[in-house]
């Protein structure tokens, strides 16, 4: 059973539009959650993080939001870049390094 | 700055061979674990370790083996390997302060077995 879920395969969006990634979880008790990028052939890179006492994180063109209550987070990319092009991966941990990751997301931003 | 460092970048075994995954780090972190990544499966955590001489199981641990008997150096084993263990294996080290930490990951390793 996944306790961590991606559920878009992939998504498409147009140079400098918004890019949203979602990802939902179902331990109530994850504290810690993460989104890594993915080039191919290259490992996972850390993008950006959110403790559970937060419900946004903001680092310049990247915000995660998290809703506890829905157990659910989310990934803005504003504005998107073809760089962006990846896999992004959402993880979550409980009391710190032994994270728990979805399947991945291909995000493909269009010029 | 080498970071987190895995040989060999590419593998073929046959049925049944045993081969080592090596994983080194030159952060100084505690922690450092193996993951395994599958066409829609995400990352899978094989084993981790929390310090020299203390080394348990992730999600899917059956079939390899790891030790850890310098900060450095985390290597995983395949004992006996199988169709199965064809895949791209990650090893990442962290740090954890409180309630922030990253995971860096090494450039991964892609074996497959025949």
């Amino acid at each position: 059973d996944q306790q961590v879920k991606q559920n878009s395969p992939s998504l498409s969006v147009q140079e400098g539009r918004i890019s949203i990634l979602n990802c939902d979880y179902t331990n109530s008790m994850f504290d810690y959650f993460l989104w890594y990028k993915k080039y191919p052939a290259e490992g996972p890179t850390f993008l950006i993080s959110i403790s559970s006492i937060k419900d946004k994180n903001e680092d310049g063109r990247f915000t995660v939001f998290l809703n506890k209550s829905a157990k659910h987070l989310s990934l803005h990319i504003v504005p998107s870049q073809p760089g962006d092009s990846a896999v992004y991966f959402c993880a979550a941990s409980l009391s710190g390094n032994k994270l728990v990751f979805g399947a991945g997301t291909i995000l493909r931003v269009k010029s | 700055n080498a970071g987190v460092t895995q040989t060999p970048k590419f593998q073929v075994l046959k049925t049944g061979q045993s081969m080592t995954l090596q994983c080194a780090q030159d952060m100084n972190h505690e922690y450092m674990s193996w993951y395994r990544q599958d066409p829609g499966m995400g990352l899978r955590l094989i084993h981790y370790s929390v310090g020299a001489g203390i080394t348990d199981q992730g999600e899917v641990p059956n079939g390899y083996n790891v030790s850890r008997s310098t900060t450095e150096d985390f290597p995983l084993r395949l004992l006996s390997a199988a169709p199965s263990q064809t895949s791209v294996y990650f090893c990442a080290s962290s740090y954890w302060t409180g309630d922030t930490g990253e995971l860096f990951f090494g450039e991964g390793s892609r074996l497959t077995v025949l």
